[in-house]
């Protein structure tokens, strides 16, 4: 079968650096997307990655290692609007979404 | 985990015919059930809320005449798309909430439904 697997949820401290790990077991693959989605709102995109490697926007970075079924995304200099959901999602290989269950992230100052 | 299920994956059809999209929750109820619209490497745009048993509702600037929803029971919602035209072609992804039992804020979104209009 089909599975995501990401922590459901992890803890950071204002001003550093977390890490939110992301594992897929998928039919086929066509990139796999990172989404931010607060409480009550749409998720919004936040990086794509298809090819190994790392990608980095600003505070924001996404990595990944087709060979492993091993994503990451990493978040810098994290602040206290950081709080939110983060939802990683797998393009198979029939173009469907396989969503990982989300991992929500709270951040302390 | 929470399974939602979407039928069909892919559609083509003529511009002026009507498409129906099924949205399921597998294996829990959810009163709540979301209707987002995707376009290449973009945030979901929140289309409307689907709550079991009442009347959608829609975000601004989406037609509810054109995309018709009904939340028939707690595991089905269903986004009709009127009169497709080419602009219409998009992927639809549907979201379901638990009723209770588990954390309210938690969505559980589908695989997509890929609609071409020719």
């Amino acid at each position: 079968g089909q599975n995501i697997d990401q922590p459901t949820e992890m803890t950071a401290t204002e001003g550093a650096i977390v890490q939110i790990n992301c594992t897929y077991q998928t039919s086929g693959f066509n990139g796999l997307f990172w989404y931010q989605q607060h409480a009550g709102e749409a998720p919004t995109f936040l990086s794509y990655n298809v090819l190994d490697g790392l990608e980095e926007k600003g505070r924001f970075s996404s990595f990944l290692s087709r060979s492993k079924g091993y994503s990451y995304l990493l978040l810098k200099e994290l602040q206290m609007k950081d709080s939110a959901s983060y939802l990683c999602a797998v393009l198979d290989s029939n173009y469907q979404l396989i969503w990982g269950a989300g991992t929500k992230l709270i951040i302390k100052p | 985990g929470a399974v939602v299920s979407q039928h069909p994956s892919w559609v083509i059809c003529k511009s002026g015919t009507s498409v129906k999209i099924e949205c399921r929750s597998l294996d829990f109820q959810a009163t709540t059930m979301f209707w987002y619209r995707q376009f290449p490497k973009q945030s979901l745009m929140l289309m409307a809320t689907s709550n079991e048993g009442s009347k959608a509702t829609y975000e601004q600037g989406v037609e509810k005449d054109k995309f018709l929803i009904n939340h028939a029971s707690l595991t089905l919602s269903t986004l009709t798309v009127t009169s497709a035209h080419p602009e219409d072609s998009s992927f639809y992804i549907c979201s379901a909430r638990e009723v209770e039992g588990g954390d309210t804020d938690t969505q559980y979104f589908g695989p997509g439904t890929r609609l071409t209009v020719l």
